[in-house]
């Protein structure tokens, strides 16, 4: 089955600096990779996805890169806000089938004032 | 955008006692829900998969006993905490797939069980 490596799974920024979070999956047949944001004691919520056939997309503040021949993907977050504190989750699927979603054990991001 | 309800968002309970949790998806119909569990500072923990009209898929080493899961419509599915203890306080998280094939999950707000 699939198998998602998140990293770090702490990190602690200044205001208006850049976050990077990477993630490495292990099944080729992934073609799907959303970004989750989870604040505490609430349900995570999708921030930004990628599919296999794209590089690189981008929401504002929010990017997320996929490589797939080193099946690693990441997401950045420029301009850091207190706000962006979260836990991050990165995941991996193969669409069709039963879908079932790969987390990677999160990213605790702080973001100082 | 598509909304998914979950119910209570959180329960206290004696030891012994069985507690259900609700998963509706709203304005969506849902052919795949997903359980989850969470503990603190952890990530989801994927408990089953659940198919409308069909038994739920467990994830090795979840007891299927000890976690009733019902799929009987395409917008509910239920996940029954049978004969709680202690050790099963958790944050426990559901979410659905649209049955058109869409890859995006989305997810319940949650239910934070304790058991006492």
């Amino acid at each position: 089955g699939e198998n998602v490596e998140q990293h770090p799974s702490t990190l602690s920024v200044q205001e208006g600096d850049s976050a990077v979070i990477k993630c490495t999956y292990s099944d080729s047949a992934s073609n799907y990779f959303p970004w989750y944001k989870q604040e505490l004691g609430k349900r995570p919520q999708l921030i930004i996805d990628i599919r296999s056939n794209v590089g690189e997309k981008k929401d504002q503040r929010i990017a997320v890169t996929l490589n797939k021949t080193a099946k690693h993907f990441s997401l950045h977050i420029t301009e850091t806000q207190p706000e962006d504190s979260a836990v991050y989750f990165c995941a991996a699927t193969a669409s069709g089938g039963s879908y079932i979603p790969t987390f990677g054990r999160g990213t605790s991001l702080i973001v100082h004032p | 955008g598509a909304v998914v309800s979950q119910h209570p968002s959180w329960v206290i309970c004696k030891s012994g006692t069985s507690v259900k949790i609700e998963c509706r998806s709203l304005d969506f119909q849902a052919t795949t829900m997903f359980w989850y569990r969470q503990f603190p500072k952890q990530s989801l923990m994927l408990m089953a998969t659940s198919n409308e009209g069909s038994k739920a898929t467990y994830e090795q080493g979840v007891e299927k006993d000890k976690f009733l899961i019902n799929h009987a419509s395409l917008t509910l599915s239920t996940l029954t905490v049978t004969s709680a203890h202690p050790e099963d306080s958790s944050f426990y998280i559901c979410s659905a797939r649209d049955f058109r094939g869409l890859t995006e999950a989305f997810f319940g707000q949650g239910t934070r069980l304790t058991v006492v």
